[in-house]
């Protein structure tokens, strides 16, 4: 069946720009949850989703980060006035809830000039 | 608070030589722990986990890993190495039982030479 899915693959973005990264998850998968992945780093934790909700955003690193969920399926997320910072592999993952395996998606490689 | 510390960036062993790849935790709550493989160009793969019960866990691919509570480390293990297990791996604990975030390590890149 068909994994995790995410768009672009790629994004190249200017400083100060908007950028919104998708998240398709399994068919099925009520828990949805975002990381992000700098060079040479483990997977850094951002946002939970159980359903609709955002069951613990405590990852999120300020307030320039939100994201979404609205049907409690395609997520997507948003970061406002991008910096050089941000550049990253933001990786989504989606599983049955609990400790259930986390299935991740291939990612979005993120790029602020 | 979680957290997890791998020993050695790199490892390199020769193909048919043991696999040991080293994870150590730290958290204040009974830990759920999980190894992870991410092959280039691939996402990241789930090897092994350990909730509760056994400690010795094995999982695809040959691998298996220990819980030793004592020792608060929870290392990966292959006896024999094959080419096609070079790859990233990464060792992470769960914040608490409801399944909320992963806390991963940085990363052990294994090699494995012919």
């Amino acid at each position: 069946g068909a994994g995790v899915s995410q768009t672009p693959s790629n994004k190249v973005t200017e400083k100060g720009k908007y950028v919104e990264l998708r998240c398709d998850p399994i068919s099925g998968h009520t828990a949805l949850y975002w990381y992000r992945q700098s060079l040479g780093q483990g997977p850094e934790f951002l946002i939970y989703f159980q359903g609709t909700g955002a069951a613990d955003d405590s990852g999120l690193p300020n307030d320039r980060f939100f994201a979404v969920r609205p049907e409690g399926s395609v997520s997507t997320l948003k970061i406002q006035r991008t910096e050089r910072g941000d550049s990253a592999v933001y990786l989504c993952a989606s599983s049955q809830g609990g400790l259930n395996e986390q299935f991740f998606g291939p990612g979005t490689r993120l790029t602020v000039l | 608070a979680q957290s997890v510390t791998q020993l050695g960036s790199h490892v390199s062993v020769s193909e048919g030589a043991l696999v040991l790849l080293r994870c150590n935790y730290s958290s204040s709550v009974p830990p759920y722990l999980f190894w992870y493989v991410q092959y280039p160009n691939q996402g990241l793969q789930l090897l092994l986990k350990y909730t509760t019960g056994a400690t010795l866990v094995k999982g695809i691919n040959g691998f298996e890993a220990e819980f030793k509570k004592s020792e608060t480390s929870f290392h990966l293990t292959k006896p024999s190495a094959h080419m096609s297990d070079a790859a990233e791996y990464f060792c992470a604990v769960a914040l608490n039982q409801a399944g909320t975030a992963l806390i991963f390590g940085k990363g052990t890149t294994l090699s494995v030479s012919s």
